[in-house]
């Protein structure tokens, strides 16, 4: 069973667009969650993440919009450029250290 | 700091062979986790160890499968006899509370 339900599996956009990744979950006892970004050929980097505690989390270009009620949550970048083409994963956890991860979204952003 | 370091990047094998791969996770992380990254199952969390001990192992596929951390500085990801179907690339990862988990580079495993 996917614990973390992600969408869309690929995206596209222009060049200075806004690209957005939705991420669900069921599990009421997740209380972390992070976003990931993978480039080809390298492991997941560690971008932005949440606690349910706070429903917008903003670093750089990166924003987390958390709706605690509806269980979901999601990655805006703003003005997208080429050099964020790349997969992009979110996870939840809980206090046991469970991390459960999203399918991924490739990215890819069109000069 | 270094972040994870993994080693082998690469291995190539032939099946039955046996393979064992390399972390140091970040000084000062207390736990560490071993993930298989494949196009059909993406990310699977394997195993992770709490503080040198493995906290939970229901991730690893079977007994061929094995996975030690002697230290805190130090885990090996172990597969005798290896399998084709073992190909994929392993990551390592560790976190302190709170935060994380950070990543290694990954090891591309190719079984042939």
């Amino acid at each position: 069973q996917q614990q973390v339900k992600q969408s869309p599996q690929s995206l596209i956009v222009q060049k200075g667009g806004i690209s957005i990744i939705n991420c669900a979950y069921e599990n009421t006892a997740f209380d972390y969650f992070p976003w990931y970004q993978q480039f080809p050929g390298k492991g997941p980097a560690l971008l932005i993440a949440i606690r349910p505690d706070v429903s917008e989390k903003k670093e750089g270009r990166f924003t987390i919009s958390f709706n605690k009620s509806a269980k979901q949550f999601s990655l805006h970048i703003m003005d997208s450029q080429p050099g964020d083409s790349a997969t992009y994963f979110c996870a939840a956890a809980n206090t046991g250290n469970q991390f459960y991860f999203g399918t991924g979204t490739s990215l890819t952003v069109i000069p | 700091d270094a972040g994870v370091i993994q080693s082998p990047r690469h291995e190539v094998t032939e099946m039955g062979q046996e393979v064992t791969l390399r972390c140091k996770p970040i000084s000062g992380h207390d736990y560490l986790f071993w993930y298989r990254q494949t196009m059909m199952r993406g990310l699977e969390l394997l195993i992770y160890f709490n503080n040198n001990v493995p906290i939970d192992d229901s991730g690893m596929p079977e007994d061929r499968f094995s996975a030690k951390m002697p230290n805190a500085s130090f885990s090996t990801l172990k597969i005798q006899p290896s399998e084709p179907r073992d190909s994929a690339v392993y990551f390592c990862a560790s976190r302190a509370p709170g935060q994380g988990p950070y990543f290694g580079p990954g090891t591309r495993l190719t079984v042939t």
